[in-house]
């Protein structure tokens, strides 16, 4: 069935520097991926999207990247800030009326 | 406009009983996907509604159900409660508009605890 896989599960960096989130999906017919951002005790809230069609996304601090071939995509976020720190998903749709999601990325960023 | 509604925001159950949760999506969206949420397993998809028919349903066993009203709003029941079933319940409302992006809004969830 449809899976998504997430890497890394936790990721702490240092105020400032990059954080990279990985995502792999299993199927080949998802057209689209956004990324949701939880913060402790709230509900997740879309913050970047990519399209098939596109290779690359970018809003400010915080871009996108897909690679349809090897069915990867990935979040990029520069110049982190403590307010960054929540867990992020991934995920895919496929049309199907089902959006299918990574497991998490907890992030910390230190001051 | 109103976000997306979810009550009741918290219940605690034992096992063996059910319950019934609520969502009332945004206003003009009228497709509600269900997830449960639990620490470590991300965001498990429950089903989908569109104009009150279930247009997709997760790998969840058939305690699990829901239903959709003429107004949008919707409902999903848990019955013979188990102690896995522990979670939080967030509800996603979506314009749903075919192929292309499914926004989700999601609501604040509701917390169930089974004792």
């Amino acid at each position: 069935g449809e899976n998504v896989e997430q890497h890394p599960s936790t990721l702490s960096v240092q105020e400032g520097d990059s954080a990279v989130i990985k995502c792999t999906y299993s199927d080949s017919a998802s057209n689209y991926f956004p990324w949701y951002k939880q913060e402790l005790g709230k509900r997740p809230q879309l913050i970047i999207d990519i399209r098939s069609n596109v290779g690359e996304k970018k809003d400010q601090r915080i871009a996108v990247t897909l690679n349809k071939t090897a069915k990867h995509f990935s979040l990029h976020i520069t110049e982190t800030q403590p307010e960054d720190s929540a867990v992020y998903f991934c995920a895919a749709y496929t049309g199907g009326f089902k959006t299918i999601f990574g497991a998490g990325t907890r992030l910390f960023v230190k001051a | 406009k109103a976000g997306v509604t979810q009550t009741p925001r918290y219940l605690i159950k034992t096992r063996g009983q059910q319950v019934t949760l609520s969502c009332s999506p945004i206003s003009g969206h009228r497709s509600v996907s269900w997830y449960q949420q639990t620490p470590g397993q991300g965001l498990q998809f429950l089903f989908e509604y569109f104009s009150e028919t279930q247009r997709n349903k997760g790998n969840f066993p058939g305690r699990f159900s829901g239903r959709q009203f003429s107004n949008s709003r919707s409902e999903m029941n848990v019955s013979t409660l188990e102690l896995g079933d522990s979670a939080l319940y967030l509800c996603a409302s979506s314009l749903a508009m075919g192929s292309g992006a499914n926004v989700l809004t999601f609501g604040a969830g509701s917390r169930l605890t089974v004792l």
